[in-house]
This record gives structure tokens, C-alpha cells and sequence, in this order.
């Protein structure tokens, strides 16, 4: 199956300071790339939505301000979260689907998990 | 309303026996798709199977089937001849193609496949 990665896989930051992390799709093009958020034995909470070349389209509740995301090329988003606090800590996933493909296609990325300190 | 209902958040299974993961799910659209993803402690989300809301059959992938039962709206997965290796977190997921077109997860049930 189509591949996604993700990086970093772990990261621990400073409360204050803004993190990146990247999504690709290795192996196909992607005009759509998701975003999730997943706290501790919860379920899977999409954020937003990013389509290549244009602005994402956020879910309710989301600061767009404070999850800044990218979908610059199509094989490549990114989900920066700027001024992190303790309460950003979570787990991040990222899913896209290939361009052309079945709509039912969605390749889930490894997950990055952040810990604001 | 709850989109997706997984009533479970826990189930054990002996090796070698099958289990059935609950799901039942909430629409108005007649186009929509219905996912299983397996969740292990890794925390990366494993695909297992998709049905199609105009599928006529039942899915089946390896030892995953899915039993769609349209007018019940429940899309359970049955997890046949259990492996130690299926204890992991299952997520039952909707799609609604013309409508949000997001994926939609339920809150999950936690699998425990003992020996």
C-alpha cells in the first residue's frame, strides 16, 4: 500500500516555542492531507483539512492561529503549532489521499507524538 | 449526534477464537463508506477493511469480515482465529462522500487477545 511518513516521530519542547511537524507521501501525490489530533485513550479528532495550494479548512474548535498548517507541493504538508503549551501535548496524525484514487483511500501517517514541558 | 457508536470500550478473547467489535453508525446519505482501523500501542493506524454503502456483499480481508447490515445501520467487524499480535485499540470510522467527506472515528474498543 501507499506510504505515508511523518517527522518527527517524537518531540519535546518548551512551553513557548513552536514546533513543526511534516507529512509526506512517499510514493503517490496527494491533493488532500488531514490532520488528527488523538489524546490519551480517546478517539481520533480531525483538525483540519489541507488541500495543496490553497488554505486549509479547519475544524470547529481549532485555533488556525495556533496550528498553522502548509500543503505546499503534493506530496508534502505541514502542521506547525506555534507557542506551545502544556495542554498542546498529544498525538498528531496525519492521513492522505491519492490524488486520482478511489475517494475511499486515506494512508494514515505514523503519528508524531508531542510533549510540551 | 454521535455519527459512529462503538458501545465496547473493552473486549478479551481467547487465541484462535473470534470476537465481534460492535459499531452501528448515524446518516442520512445514501452514499457513504464504512472503515475498521487497528490501532496497536505503536500508535500508527493499520487499515483492515472498507464497505462500500452500495456494496451488496459483505468485505472480507483475510481473517477480517465486516458484517453490514444496512438497515440496522451496524457495520461490526469480526475478527476470526485471534492472534496474540490482534490486542491493539479497533476504531470503526464513516465517510460520508457528499456530504462532509471527512472520516468520521467512533471511540474505539480496546481488544485484548489473551492465550
Amino acid at each position: 500500500g501507499a506510504v505515508v511518513s511523518q517527522h518527527p516521530s517524537r518531540v519535546i519542547c518548551k512551553s513557548g516555542t513552536s514546533v513543526k511537524i511534516e507529512c509526506r507521501s512517499l510514493d503517490f501525490q496527494a491533493t488532500t492531507m488531514f490532520w488528527y489530533r488523538q489524546f490519551p485513550k480517546k478517539s481520533l479528532m480531525l483538525m483540519a483539512t489541507s488541500n495543496e495550494g490553497s488554505k486549509a479548512t479547519y475544524e470547529q474548535g481549532v485555533e488556525k492561529d495556533k496550528f498553522l498548517i502548509n500543503h505546499a507541493s503534493l506530496t508534502l504538508s505541514t502542521l506547525t503549532v506555534t507557542s506551545a503549551h502544556p495542554e498542546d501535548s498529544s498525538f498528531y496524525i496525519c492521513s492522505a489521499s491519492p490524488a486520482g484514487g478511489p475517494w475511499h483511500e486515506q494512508f494514515f501517517g505514523p503519528g508524531t507524538r508531542l510533549t510540551v514541558l | 449526534a454521535q455519527k459512529i457508536t462503538q458501545t465496547q470500550p473493552g473486549m478479551f478473547v481467547q487465541e484462535k477464537e473470534a470476537v465481534t467489535l460492535d459499531c452501528t453508525y448515524d446518516t442520512s446519505d445514501q452514499s457513504y463508506g464504512l472503515f475498521w482501523y487497528k490501532q496497536p500501542s505503536s500508535g500508527e493506524m493499520i487499515f483492515l477493511i472498507y464497505q462500500g454503502s452500495y456494496d451488496e456483499q459483505n468485505a472480507t480481508e483475510g481473517r477480517y469480515s465486516l458484517n453490514f447490515q444496512k438497515a440496522r445501520k451496524s457495520a461490526n467487524l469480526v475478527i476470526s482465529a485471534s492472534q496474540l499480535g490482534d490486542s491493539a485499540m479497533y476504531f470503526c470510522a464513516m465517510r460520508e462522500p457528499y456530504n462532509t467527506d471527512k472520516l468520521i472515528f467512533g471511540t474505539g474498543t480496546r481488544l485484548q487477545v489473551f492465550p
